[in-house]
């Protein structure tokens, strides 16, 4: 079966740093993606990896093992408008199919 | 501007109605998507079309049907079958110059009464 684990709430302040962590354990396996998303919006794209280690872009950084299945997206610099839900997704093999995981619920405070 | 085009954003019906819902692009996108997402939920895919006249069932297709008469257009039908149709339902395409990431539509919520 396909299984995406992330945590289900984070709080973090302003200013600080948050890293969020994604588990996966898919048939297949393309590419992983992090999406942000307010509440009641469409997702917007944050990163693809596809190769082992550290993309950085900006204030957003995202990691990613394939041998271990895992990833993880670091937020640098918190804002208010960080607060938000971070999905992790994996594209399987070919790139036709994407499973999300459930996301994790970001709560940035002053 | 290019993009993807749902419509309405918010959608009512009475329970044992038909409804369908719109999605256009025009990225000239060959793939599109149809998700739902439900409170604390992540994306499940319902239907997906790698090219026009052709889709293929996602993990919940029940209750579901959809057409890819043209490759701007891939309306999603929610039928009387689908038990539990309220939720946020998605659509998204794929192709181009980054042919592995996903755009999405403003998203339309469906509550049926």
């Amino acid at each position: 079966g396909q299984n995406i684990d992330q945590p289900t709430e984070m709080t973090a302040t302003e200013g600080a740093i948050v890293q969020i962590n994604c588990t996966y354990q898919t048939s297949g396996f393309n590419g992983l993606f992090w999406y942000q998303q307010h509440a009641g919006e469409a997702p917007t794209f944050l990163s693809y990896n596809v190769l082992d280690g550290l993309e950085e872009k900006g204030r957003f950084s995202s990691f990613l093992s394939r041998s271990k299945g895992y990833s993880y997206l670091l937020l640098k610099e918190l804002q208010m408008k960080d607060s938000a839900s971070y999905l992790c997704a994996v594209t399987l093999d070919g790139g036709f199919k994407t499973i999300f995981g459930a996301g994790t619920r970001l709560f940035v405070k002053a | 501007d290019g993009g993807i085009t749902q419509s309405p954003k918010y959608l009512f019906r009475k329970e044992g109605q038909n409804v369908t819902l719109s999605c256009e692009q025009n990225l000239n996108h060959d793939a599109m998507y149809w998700y739902r997402q439900d409170p604390g939920q992540g994306l499940r895919l319902i239907y997906y079309s790698q090219i026009v006249n052709d889709f293929q069932k996602g993990d919940i297709a029940e209750g579901y049907s959809v057409s890819r008469e043209k490759k701007e257009s891939f309306p999603l039908t929610v039928t009387s079958a689908q038990k539990n149709p309220t939720a946020f339902y998605l659509c998204a395409s794929r192709g181009g110059l980054n042919p592995n990431e996903q755009f999405f539509g403003p998203g339309t919520r469906l509550t049926v009464l």
